[in-house]
């Protein structure tokens, strides 16, 4: 069963561009959340969705974007970025979003704002 | 505020020897407790998974212990291996429709 994969796995933009990152969950799973890690703060969600509907979002601001489509892959998108955007941001797949279900997380997604 | 406190921030251990990562939380209502390993570059893989009721669970030379009264959690690794070097994450989720609470993790190191 393959694991969750995101793409692309490397990317450097200029400060105001906008990017969009993708995710594709473990086959069967239909939640999927989102994370950005930087070595400062550590992990931090930015928002979960379950059936192409979010059901949480963390204390980003509107430039952090998302979307799930009907077969659970999802699209987060961060629009006129800023270099504190640099970070690692990665996926988690779960069967269901329920707090007992183990998530299972992609290899993540390096963004770099220069 | 639901915060996830770990320590120490940083261990260096030689190969061959124990260690105990701590984790404290003020997390409520409380629904389950993990423990995460993130090796470099990669995402995290979970270790543990633990329930209020639950007060030790082991995975091979990974042993996770949980005091929901003092809100307190560990992370001991046996016989530690070169392989061990990486960022181990503790991670609390409150019940209900809640997002996950990250812990800044220990990085530990092993050498030879």
């Amino acid at each position: 069963k393959a694991g969750v994969t995101q793409t692309p796995r490397y990317l450097i933009k200029t400060r105001g561009q906008q990017v969009t990152l993708s995710c594709s969950p473990i086959s069967g799973h239909r939640s999927v959340s989102w994370y950005q890690q930087t070595p400062g703060q550590g992990l931090q969600f930015l928002f979960e969705y379950f059936s192409e509907t979010q059901r949480n979002k963390g204390n980003f601001p509107g430039r952090f974007s998302g979307r799930q489509f009907s077969n659970s892959r999802s699209e987060m998108n961060v629009s006129t970025l800023e270099l504190g955007d640099s970070a690692l941001y990665l996926c988690a797949s779960s069967s269901v979003p329920e707090t007992s279900y183990e998530q299972y997380f992609g290899p993540g997604t390096r963004l770099t704002v220069t | 505020k639901n915060q996830v406190e770990q320590s120490p921030q940083s261990l260096i251990i030689l190969e061959g020897k124990n260690c105990t990562l701590q984790c404290n939380y003020t997390v409520s209502p409380f629904s389950n407790l993990r423990w995460y390993k993130q090796d470099t570059g990669r995402g995290p893989v979970s270790l543990t998974i633990m329930t209020f009721s639950e007060n030790t669970k082991s995975n091979g030379r990974y042993t996770a212990t949980l005091d929901a009264d003092t809100k307190q959690s560990s992370l001991h690794i046996t016989a530690s291996q070169l392989s061990d070097s990486a960022s181990y994450i503790c991670v609390v989720r409150s019940s209900g429709n809640t997002p996950l609470v990250f812990g800044k993790g220990t990085r530990l190191s092993v050498i030879a």
